[in-house]
């Protein structure tokens, strides 16, 4: 079956300081991945996608950036942190079906920027 | 723009009873539509889809209903039981894009 990782799970960094956020897939080939934002009682935002490695597709311009050095590993990183960056991060993956492009989730990175 | 409006305040009903939460869209064809439960600190996680020419799907005490007409989708779970309480997402999708999530409402069941 498919698994998911995400880590850390939790961190708390200064601003101005670099992130670096890594997430893997286990049991399938080729998945869709995904980075999305949760902030605090708010709805999911997505950062960026992937189909492929090295095919990044960004949603939100931000000073985020993510990258793909993998099939199936995907890595969400800042140069310098603001606050405004502080929120629920959320690692995805899908593999398209004709029904549906059904996304699986991580268990998030919680991120406070201080 | 797109946007997808799903009630912000919680939804507080009694253990036996029928919870129904309502995702309502403008501005989207949606090809389907998916509904998510997320308890706090957690990741979405994926409970049932329905097609765009598909009224009804079923899954258990969950119903779906998809109509394209009033671009609205409501959520049915029937004998709610306080382990229910959560928040529930919708998401609509076209194609093999990335989906769009609604804010959630959160459900909570009272024993």
């Amino acid at each position: 079956s498919q698994t998911i990782h995400q880590w850390p799970a939790t961190l708390v960094q200064p601003v101005g300081s670099p992130l670096s956020l890594e997430c893997t897939v286990e049991g399938t080939s080729n998945p869709n991945l995904y980075w999305y934002r949760q902030a605090a009682g708010r709805g999911l935002q997505l950062l960026f996608y992937s189909v492929g490695i090295g095919q990044i597709s960004s949603e939100v311009p931000q000073n985020l950036s993510a990258s793909r050095p993998q099939d199936r590993q995907f890595i969400l990183s800042s140069k310098k942190l603001l606050l405004s960056d502080s929120g629920f991060y959320l690692c995805a993956w899908s593999v398209w079906a004709l029904s549906g492009n059904t996304i699986y989730f991580g268990e998030g990175s919680w991120l406070t920027v201080v | 723009s797109q946007k997808i409006e799903q009630n912000s305040e919680a939804l507080n009903i009694q253990e036996g009873k029928t919870a129904t939460l309502t995702c309502n869209y403008t501005n989207y064809s949606p090809a389907y539509l998916q509904w998510y439960r997320q308890d706090p600190g957690r990741g979405p996680v994926f409970l049932l889809l329905i097609r765009e020419n598909e009224k009804e799907k079923r899954k258990e005490r969950l119903k779906v209903t998809f109509d394209t007409t009033l671009k609205q989708s409501l959520f049915h779970i029937t004998a709610s039981q306080p382990a229910d309480s959560a928040t529930y997402l919708c998401a609509l999708g076209t194609g093999r894009r990335a989906l769009t999530f609604g804010s959630g409402t959160r459900l909570q069941v009272q024993p």
